[in-house]
């Protein structure tokens, strides 16, 4: 069973479209994550999802829109896309309470290839 | 602001040798974590740590954490080739779920 699953795994497109990107969790949590790694491996946290509620949205262009129709998903819609785009981009999702160790677990990523 | 220091980026070692990663934090935070990516796949977790002192053991590796040094580090005993990837710390917010990421350490060893 996948905990955490992306689609598509590749996506390569050209300047100026608009594509999304697809997560999905079955592991219950509660908060879900959108993650951008860079060529040099460095990872940044985009946007975060609590309930279908936005609780971390970082300096991100605005061509990007995270969606979450409900708390086992969590998409990532992105316009106009650039070649700065390409990238890893990982979700994640995490049990939140003030209990738990927020640990989150990582989906296989899409690697996002603009032309 | 909080960032997230390691150290050192690139490690190449012999197999059978002990090294240690260090990760650096500048704010005070409740909970620290290693993960583990191998080239072209997603992040494992390895670690979670939650208090001063705690230490954590899994085969060949050992995490510790320092609050108030605001250090952990990530110790690697008698290396085998398996243990070839990038090791990632990351710091939690604190009164929050985000997790701020070191810059990674790529980890090779050799033969």
């Amino acid at each position: 069973d996948t905990a955490v699953s992306q689609t598509p795994k590749y996506l390569v497109t050209q300047m100026g479209n608009d594509k999304s990107i697809k997560c999905e969790q079955n592991l219950g949590h509660d908060t879900m994550y959108w993650y951008k790694q860079d060529s040099k491996k460095f990872l940044k946290i985009m946007f975060s999802y609590n309930n279908k509620e936005l609780i971390i949205n970082e300096t991100v262009p605005n061509r990007f829109s995270p969606k979450s129709p409900d708390k086992a998903h969590l998409n990532l819609h992105i316009n106009s896309l650039e070649l700065g785009d390409s990238a890893v981009y990982f979700c994640a999702s995490s049990q939140g309470s003030p209990w738990a160790s927020y640990e989150q677990y990582f989906g296989p990523g899409t690697r996002l290839t603009v032309t | 602001e909080l960032k997230v220091e390691q150290n050192p980026l690139f490690l190449s070692m012999q197999e059978g040798k002990n090294y240690t990663i260090y990760c650096n934090y500048s704010t005070t935070s409740d909970r620290l974590y290693w993960y583990r990516q191998d080239p072209g796949k997603s992040l494992e977790s390895l670690f979670v740590l939650l208090s001063n002192g705690a230490v954590k053991q899994e085969g060949r590796l050992m995490a510790s954490l320092d609050t108030k040094a605001r250090l952990s580090t990530l110790h690697i005993t008698a290396a085998v080739h398996d243990l070839s990837a990038t090791y990632f710390c990351a710091v939690g917010n604190f009164g929050n779920e985000k997790l701020t990421f070191g810059t990674g350490t790529r980890l090779t060893i050799i033969p």
